[in-house]
């Protein structure tokens, strides 16, 4: 499978402030997701990211709050916009060929 | 929107026992089933996956099974060893560039 490069691997940020991530395949897919996943839970889908259009967000995530951009069909990045404690989490990406999904390494956000 | 329950949520076995975890879905759509496998501090590693045409899959001591009647799909792990501990989701998805929805986790612990 395709190897997605995640970064940065981890962070900690001030409140208010943005954090955008970045993500690299190795190959060109045609799908990625970008999820949240708190320690210890599972894995919660924030958006779907298409090359050139906009994303497709989930219940309960805006785009003025997770900005995603997706300009071509091997690199895509994740803002974390006007930060809080409360969006202290893992965030990972995810590329998707004929099913199987794979995942960066993930960026650890800590907001202080 | 898809729904992916899955038991137990921790699950304690013996080195060289076996382990099953167990999901059910919701979706009559959906047609792929992975397992993921994630080590602490580790992104999600898929170890096996199943199609709706078929009604079990092995992989040396990995074995999954659907039905799909029930909606029901498993995992087997046979004659555990400590690295087998980790936290294991199962998911499913439609197929075709589709989402992919996670159970809840099961954290696995094989006692040496």
């Amino acid at each position: 499978s395709a190897v997605i490069s995640q970064k940065p691997s981890r962070d900690i940020c001030q409140r208010g402030t943005s954090l955008t991530i970045q993500c690299q395949v190795d190959s060109q897919v045609t799908m990625m997701f970008w999820y949240r996943q708190q320690p210890g839970q599972s894995l919660t889908l924030i958006a779907t990211a298409n090359q050139g259009s906009e994303a497709t967000y989930e219940s309960g995530f805006v785009i003025d709050k997770f900005p995603i951009s997706r300009p071509n069909l091997t690199f895509s990045t994740l803002t974390v916009s006007n930060m809080s404690p409360e969006d202290s989490s893992i965030y990972l990406c995810s590329g998707e060929g004929t099913g199987e999904a794979f995942f960066g390494q993930g960026t650890r956000l800590t907001v202080v | 929107g898809e729904n992916v329950e899955q038991h137990p949520s921790t699950l304690s076995v013996q080195e060289g026992d076996s382990a099953v975890i167990k999901c059910t879905y919701s979706d009559s759509a959906s047609n792929y089933f992975p397992w993921y496998k994630q080590e602490l501090g580790k992104r999600p590693q898929l170890i096996i996956d199943i199609r709706s045409n078929v009604g079990e899959k092995k992989d040396q001591r990995i074995a999954v099974t659907l039905n799909k009647t029930a909606k029901h799909f498993s995992l087997h792990i046979t004659e555990t060893q400590p690295e087998d501990s980790a936290v294991y989701f199962c998911a499913a998805s439609s197929g075709g560039y589709q989402k992919v929805t996670f159970g809840t986790g099961t954290k696995l612990q094989v006692i040496p």
